[in-house]
């Protein structure tokens, strides 16, 4: 198993443009989250899903979007990228039960300039 | 709301024990988490409590006391490896939010 996959690693966009952060997990996890962290600092979550269909605003949605079209995908759209969206965002995805064990993407580093 | 407050930064001997505290603001949750962050890196699940008490993994332990809206970590036998980020982390209706972290500094 792949585990959870994020694209690109590295990305760097000029302000007011837009795109989409990629997440996959071949693990058949029903619930998966996006988080950006800041340097220095935690992880704040910005949406997540309990299943295909379904998502939900984490601490932090403004200027973002999802969609959970499918169980494996989970893309996190940025449109009109402003420099406050400058962050390292990662992808997690967990199964339904007694653990809550967070499987992590490897990040995306994004700079918006 | 809901808040997760922790240490910045602790530091440690080498070969020593350090605990990092997590203490809670908020109410129906269904158990703690802990997480390892090395630099540049992602974050790794450590330990889970479900219920009040002590869950022991190999040299990492964990607490937790709903009571007293308190967990902690317990690092034993300290190495150098282990030089990295602690985060608490509490799942509220599915939501997991985390603590801002704990850097944990170990001199030899």
């Amino acid at each position: 198993n792949a585990g959870v996959t994020q694209t690109p690693k590295f990305r760097i966009l000029k302000i007011g443009q837009s795109m989409t952060l990629q997440c996959t997990q071949d693990m058949n996890h029903n619930y998966m989250y996006w988080y950006r962290q800041d340097p220095g600092m935690g992880l704040k979550l910005i949406y997540y899903s309990v299943g295909a269909g379904i998502t939900d605003k984490g601490e932090v949605p403004n200027g973002y979007n999802v969609s959970r079209s499918t169980t494996e995908d989970f893309p996190l759209r940025l449109e009109l990228a402003a420099p406050s969206q400058t962050s390292v965002y990662f992808c997690a995805s967990r199964r339904e039960g007694t653990n809550e064990k967070l499987f992590f993407g490897s990040g995306t580093q994004l700079s918006v300039l | 709301g809901q808040s997760l407050e922790q240490p910045s930064e602790v530091t440690a001997v080498e070969g020593a024990i350090v605990q990092i505290n997590c203490t809670y603001q908020t109410s129906g949750f269904y158990g703690l988490s802990w997480y390892q962050q090395h630099d540049g890196g992602a974050p790794t699940f450590l330990s889970y409590n479900a219920l009040d008490g002590l869950e022991e993994t190999g040299r990492f332990s964990s607490f937790l006391s709903r009571s007293d809206s308190y967990g902690y970590l317990l690092l034993q036998e300290l190495q150098m490896k282990d030089s990295a980020s602690y985060f608490c982390a509490v799942n509220r209706d599915d939501k997991i939010i985390f603590g801002k972290g704990t850097r944990l500094h170990i001199l030899p």
